[in-house]
């Protein structure tokens, strides 16, 4: 079980607005800023958000991050058959030591 | 541009060590702002951190509490690089395991590596 809670699936059409939830508490997301990545077949995770809602340089600004006490949001707008793929949600967890903490990762699907 | 290049062997017998290495161009593994982590994947456990080293004058680690009293990583500042030791293993360690660099989020990702623990 990861210790961010994310829906196994979420699906739109192209040219949608589509949001993916990843819930946390307050020991990780309540206290520290939320990480989106996004994840294609047989490739490494690719980072799309930091911070919470800073897009690195090369990611289109359809992709969108925000957070509300222990949730984070990530949005994408403009929906594109290339933006199918797993999104995973991250966040550092102040408890015991500290450690980065994972979402268990939702599947995108573009109909 | 920061690269990071895995290697190791991509099956581990049960009870013995898995090590891997990570090369890194374009910075330095004792670079004083950036920390280099090991992360596996599963489709059982998902993404799981595994731990990291990191140079702020002196060297860190810092370690999961999943794998604390099996994992070592260490750095090789002469080759630039750093490495995961994972002792004792089980089939339940099988995975891709990455290397990347932080802080605060992994910007960078090594190709990952699949680890087979079979006898």
């Amino acid at each position: 079980q990861s210790v961010l809670t994310q829906p196994p699936s979420a699906s739109g059409t192209p040219g949608q607005r589509v949001t993916i939830s990843c819930s946390g508490s307050s020991s990780n997301i309540g206290r520290n800023t939320v990480v989106w990545y996004q994840q294609l077949p047989g490739t490494a995770p690719k980072l799309l958000i930091y911070n919470t809602d800073q897009r690195p340089s090369g990611v289109p600004d359809r992709f969108s991050g925000s957070k509300s006490g222990t949730s984070g949001s990530l949005a994408i707008s403009g929906l594109q058959s290339e933006d199918e793929a797993d999104y995973y949600c991250a966040a550092w967890d102040d408890s015991l030591k500290g450690f980065w903490v994972f979402g268990g990762g939702t599947k995108l699907t573009v109909l | 541009q920061v690269q990071l290049r895995q290697s190791g062997p991509g099956l581990v017998k049960p009870s013995q060590t898995l090590s891997l290495t990570c090369a890194i161009s374009g910075d330095s593994v004792s670079s004083n702002s950036a920390t280099w982590n090991w992360v596996r994947q599963s489709p059982s456990r998902g993404l799981e951190w595994l731990g990291r080293t990191y140079y702020r004058s002196k060297w860190y680690q810092h370690y999961a509490v999943s794998v604390k009293s099996r994992v070592t990583i260490n750095p090789d500042t002469s080759k630039n690089q750093f490495s995961l030791q994972l002792n004792s293993v089980t089939p339940e360690d099988t995975a891709v395991y990455y290397c990347a660099r932080g802080p605060g989020s992994f910007a960078y990702w090594g190709q990952g590596i699949l680890v087979t623990v079979s006898s």
